[in-house]
């Protein structure tokens, strides 16, 4: 089966922390896609990074980070310097392209709010 | 690219009368998706094609809901008749092969 977990289901920080937001799955494929995406207040969903399988590297995109490990089937989220914009929820999700038939399942998400 | 585009953005209806939301997907994209939020249960995949062929509507509540996609460029949901219960944020997204889904802007449903 197929899962996307993010247990932290509310943060809060001040403006300018770093803040880490976690994101484990369960998949017994081998092959299989990792997303982030950002839902803002206005409500749209908003792609952020699409990771492979077999591509462990880590991304860094201005003040956005991800931090994807295998071994403890892991996929966190990293903002750095974390600015009001910043506010939203964000889902982690799975997709693998054999078992679910390439469904994207979503985690439950996170609410970040930034404090100024 | 304009993006997927949902119609319309604000749905208010009674119990009981017939809803249809409508999607364009992006140009060239082959995948399209029929996502429900509601805050009990999260992002739910109701169905979703490939090519304009329905691929899986395991996710589609019961027969009330029903979906369609008549050519590349436009896909229905249709819910009828409808009910309090599915007033929710519903989203159309869409990709192009093994790469990422893009979501549109979704349409929020008020049943009364």
């Amino acid at each position: 089966a197929q899962k996307v977990t993010q247990a932290q289901t509310e943060i809060s920080v001040v403006e300018k922390e770093d803040v880490t937001l976690d994101c484990v799955y369960e998949t017994r494929d081998t092959t299989y896609y990792l997303f982030w995406y950002k839902q803002p207040p206005s409500g749209e969903l908003v792609f952020l990074i699409r990771r492979n399988s077999f591509d462990e590297q880590n991304e860094i995109s201005g003040r956005y980070s991800w931090n994807f490990q295998k071994s403890t089937s892991s996929f966190n989220f990293t903002i750095t310097a974390s600015q009001v914009v910043d506010s939203a929820v964000y889902f982690c999700a799975l997709r693998t392209e054999y078992s679910s038939a390439s469904k994207i399942i979503f985690g439950s998400g996170t609410r970040l709010s930034i404090r100024p | 690219d304009a993006g997927v585009i949902q119609s319309p953005r604000h749905e208010v209806t009674e119990m009981g009368q017939e809803v249809t939301l409508r999607c364009k997907p992006i140009s060239g994209h082959d995948y399209l998706f029929w996502y429900r939020q509601t805050m009990m249960r999260g992002l739910e995949l109701l169905i979703y094609f490939n090519n304009n062929v329905p691929i899986d509507d395991s996710g589609m509540p019961e027969d009330r809901f029903s979906a369609k996609m008549p050519n590349a460029s436009f896909s229905t949901l249709k819910i009828q008749p409808s009910e309090p219960r599915d007033s929710a944020v519903y989203f159309c997204a869409s990709r192009r092969g093994n790469t990422e889904a893009f979501f549109g802007q979704g349409t929020r449903l008020t049943v009364v």
